[in-house]
């Protein structure tokens, strides 16, 4: 089983819709959790951390699952810029060091 | 406030060449890293560093080298290159390891 797992997609959705990504890890020790968005042919760019609370920023929502091991974004009323590659980032400590390990993505298309 | 830079930005190799790749950053980063991105792979992790003077192997590390003599500049290596090393890479620096990452802009090698 792959550490980090996303359904690659893509998502095809209209604007304004809502979307759900969800992202599986396989190590239970990890500790820290992040949503990066990457453009085409762009460096990966942080979106949002993931709380175990959960957290919201506008339109997006992330929340943390440990006991399933999951991590989950949603995005509400998508607009044609949200169109890109979302990517799931789990971070584990590994002999004092954190070692942060991405999904491959989960592709996004939003269309009018 | 310049973030990470990775320098150069586009390159095109013969098989067997060296080159090294600069990442520099200003944020006063403790954590470095470099990883590849292939289509349908994902990021990779190549090496990383921890602080100023460690180095350490990641996920795919072989035929390639790097170096962290000073905190603000992590160097990737190619001693002799080859059409598997064809790629995008991108250096991205951390606080702490346990916060987000920030991303450099991308090298596009290509091995010919």
């Amino acid at each position: 089983r792959k550490e980090v797992e996303q359904d690659p997609g893509p998502f095809n959705v209209p604007e304004g819709a809502t979307v759900a990504f969800n992202c599986t890890y396989s190590n239970s020790a990890s500790q820290s959790f992040f949503w990066y968005r990457q453009d085409c042919r762009k460096e990966p760019k942080l979106l949002m951390s993931v709380y175990s609370s959960g957290n919201e920023d506008g339109r997006f929502t992330a929340q943390l699952n440990r006991a399933s091991q999951y991590i989950s974004l949603l995005i509400r009323d998508s607009k044609l810029s949200d169109s890109a590659t979302y990517l799931c980032v789990v971070n584990k400590g590994t002999g004092g060091s954190y070692i942060p390990t991405f999904g491959r993505g989960t592709s996004l298309i939003v269309h009018p | 406030n310049a973030g990470v830079t990775q320098t150069p930005k586009f390159r095109v190799l013969k098989t067997g060449q060296s080159m090294t790749l600069l990442c520099a950053q200003d944020m006063n980063h403790e954590y470095m890293y470099w990883y590849r991105q292939d289509p349908g792979m994902g990021l990779r992790l190549i090496h990383y560093s921890v602080g100023e003077g460690t180095t350490a192997k990641g996920e795919v590390p072989d035929g390639y080298n790097v170096s962290r003599l000073k905190k603000q500049n992590f160097l990737l290596g190619l001693e002799s290159a080859a059409p598997s090393q064809t790629s995008v890479y991108f250096c991205a620096s951390s606080p702490s390891g346990t916060y987000g990452y920030t991303f450099g802009s991308g090298t596009r090698l290509t091995v010919v």
